[in-house]
């Protein structure tokens, strides 16, 4: 099974602040690679597919990149709206796995 | 609109059964592979399962630890997907959560969840 290592699991920070999350997948993964957020109590939300692709409506201050093993979620300047925990999942081969999550709290 | 409603949650006795619903509405929901997601209190996700379209025969995949133990279904005359449930452990209590998947592999909708508690 593919492992997916997050870092940071939790994460403070503040209104305005850039902050960057790590995916790191226990082998190669190629592009398959997505990630989500969840605020508590609600189901998660994706944000980004295929590494860095966009999902529609997601503000643009959100970003992913990375190949193979290593990708980051990247949001500029956190807005209110943005605390909440990520997750990112390997959509590479079965079982499919998601990341422990980050927690972007207020600092 | 996409919408994916859960039902059949509750509380259950370690080595019961219990079968999960989700009603499908707002797309072919034919056409789509569909994800069972689930969520232990304050923890992260776990992928549960998958069942594929009809054209890709229905077959199904299952994560490790419910493997033989749970099964994916789907009535697609019903925009239906189930989740049976059987042998259910203490470590199974968690909300779960139905998903539709989109052809490039990641869960582009999720429902609101339906908490299933096992316990005696």
């Amino acid at each position: 099974d593919i492992q997916l290592t997050q870092s940071p699991s939790f994460l403070p920070a503040s209104v305005g602040d850039r902050v960057t999350i790590t995916c790191r997948a226990s082998q190669g993964i190629s592009n398959f690679l997505a990630w989500y957020q969840q605020k508590p109590g609600k189901a998660p939300k994706l944000l980004i597919y295929t590494v860095s692709t966009l999902e529609s409506e997601v503000p643009s201050r959100f970003s992913g990149s990375g190949s193979g093993t290593e990708f980051t979620l990247t949001i500029n300047s956190l807005q209110p709206e943005d605390f909440a925990t990520y997750y990112c999942q390997q959509l590479n081969s079965y079982p499919l796995t998601f990341g422990g999550g980050t927690k972007v709290e207020i600092k | 609109e996409v919408q994916l409603v859960e039902s059949g949650g509750g509380l259950v006795q370690p080595g019961g059964s219990l079968r999960l619903s989700c009603a499908a509405s707002g797309f072919s929901f034919s056409d789509y592979y569909m994800d069972w997601v689930r969520q232990a209190p304050g923890k992260g996700l776990e992928w549960v399962g998958r069942v594929r379209n009809k054209a890709n025969r229905l077959t199904t995949q299952y994560a490790a630890s419910v493997n033989g133990r749970f099964t994916i279904s789907r009535d697609d005359s019903q925009n239906s997907l189930y989740l049976q449930m059987n042998s259910l452990k203490t470590e199974d209590t968690a909300v779960y959560f139905c998903a539709r998947r989109r052809s490039n592999g990641c869960i582009d909708h999720w429902g609101q969840g339906t908490l299933v508690t096992v316990s005696s």
